[in-house]
């Protein structure tokens, strides 16, 4: 069965500080990994990781695969309350790419 | 672009009611799939499809029917519906799977939020 993990399930920092999170992955057909931003509605888009090592970056938020040792990390620098959301990680699987999901990390940035 | 919609936007249905809720993308994304997503459990996949005419099943298919007549809709049929079934349901689309490249990436609609009684 396929397993995404995701940790930690909870975390509150304060504006300014620097977190990362983590996402596990045991999948068969491995094809990519997603990270995505969940608000209060919508999963929205971050990243999409194919490659072991190589470093995806957008602003202050960046995301890296080892495919060796199965795991991705989203580092999220200068937090800001804006930050604050569920982060889902996801692993793409098979012909059909077919997501599976971690349960999510919940932030909270406060001030 | 519209993007992905769904509708309606909260529904509340009684026991053993069917109902279906609709899911639409403008973007000509030939994959498209329905998941669920409930507290502490993450979203996860009831159906698929890869394209018009071909749909498949996910992880939670039981209770839920689906069909893909043309490229823009894919609609989720409640059968009987179940309390079980109260949750919150996305409809994601792409352009293509199964490439392991950007144009897998899903994109997901607003939602509907479900509840039966």
């Amino acid at each position: 069965e396929d397993k995404v993990v995701q940790s930690p399930l909870s975390l509150v920092v304060h504006e300014g500080d620097t977190v990362t999170l983590n996402c596990s992955y045991e999948v068969t057909n491995f094809r990519s990994l997603l990270w995505y931003k969940q608000e209060k509605k919508a999963p929205t888009f971050l990243f999409m990781l194919t490659s072991s090592g190589i470093e995806k970056k957008s602003g202050r938020l960046s995301s890296i695969l080892d495919k060796k040792e199965l795991f991705s990390i989203l580092n999220i620098t200068a937090t800001q309350t804006g930050d604050s959301a569920i982060y889902l990680c996801a692993s793409s699987t098979g012909t059909a790419s077919k997501l599976t999901f971690g349960t999510g990390t919940r932030l909270q940035v406060t001030l | 672009n519209a993007g992905v919609t769904q509708t309606p936007k909260f529904q509340v249905l009684k026991t053993g009611q069917s109902m279906t809720l609709q899911c639409a993308q403008d973007m000509n994304h030939e994959y498209m799939s329905w998941y669920r997503q409930d507290p502490g459990m993450g979203l996860r996949l009831i159906h698929y499809s890869v394209g018009a005419g071909i749909t498949d099943q996910g992880e939670v298919p039981n209770g839920y029917n689906v069909s893909r007549s043309t490229t823009e809709d894919f609609p989720l049929r409640l059968l009987s519906a179940a309390p079980s079934q109260t949750s919150v349901y996305f409809c994601a689309s792409s352009y293509s799977s199964g490439s392991g490249g950007p144009r897998d990436t899903q994109y997901f609609g607003p939602g509907t939020r479900l509840t039966v009684l």
